[in-house]
């Protein structure tokens, strides 16, 4: 089964301030991985997502991820964060097994954006 | 385009009871997943629904039980509330049959505790 570790649980960093969050996955044939966003009280926001061709994925709010497949990693970055980015983030992978393409997620990484 | 909802946004139920949780899709998708969310965990999968049939479960007992109708729109049940099935519960609608590469759209989740 695949599986999807999020090595940090939480990353303070102050305002303005590059940050990455880690995602290492299982290894698979083929893999197919997401990044989601979820601000305190809401459901998850689709940041972006790998499915396939260049490993650098651009999402929304200024967020990027590099697929490595050497590595197994997806980490998520973003070049200067605003204290509107605080949230829990979750790297998820879509799991190939029993066809419902199911997301197997990571425990989520809480960002403290500090002023 | 509506996106996808749930109702209600909160619920206490004590142990032993039944609960039934709603979501309707986003417009124009059929297929419907619900995911449990303990606190501090990521999303696990329960079970998907693709035009009106169970499309895979996920490792949850039988008294979690669901339905989707001829709208798309889906329920989830649980019966004999125990005090471990107090989580977000999370809705997602995509628009092809356990496609790995369909991205899930999120609802904002129901809130249910369990006393």
């Amino acid at each position: 089964a695949q599986s999807v570790t999020q090595l940090d649980s939480q990353v303070p960093v102050f305002e303005e301030a590059p940050v990455e969050l880690r995602c290492n996955y299982s290894s698979s044939v083929s893999v197919y991985l997401f990044w989601y966003v979820q601000y305190p009280n809401q459901g998850l926001q689709l940041l972006l997502k790998y499915l396939s061709g260049s490993t650098l994925v651009k999402g929304i709010n200024g967020f990027e991820a590099e697929f490595n497949k050497s590595q197994t990693s997806f980490h998520l970055r973003k070049p200067s964060v605003h204290i509107s980015d605080t949230a829990e983030y979750f790297c998820a992978v879509s799991d190939g097994a029993g066809n419902t393409g199911k997301l197997i997620f990571g425990q989520g990484t809480t960002l403290q954006v500090k002023p | 385009e509506t996106g996808v909802t749930q109702s209600p946004t909160h619920l206490i139920k004590t142990r032993g009871q039944q609960v039934t949780l709603r979501c309707s899709s986003q417009s124009g998708h059929n297929t419907v997943s619900w995911y449990q969310q303990a606190l501090g965990q990521g999303p696990q999968f329960i079970f998907q629904y693709y035009r009106e049939e169970e499309n895979g479960r996920g490792n949850f007992p039988p008294r979690f039980s669901g339905l989707q109708f001829p709208n798309y729109s889906s329920e989830l049940n649980v019966n004999a509330l125990e005090l471990d099935d107090s989580a977000l519960y999370l809705c997602a609608s995509s628009l092809g049959r356990g496609s790995r590469t369909d991205t899930q759209y999120f609802g904002p989740g129901t809130r249910l505790t369990v006393l």
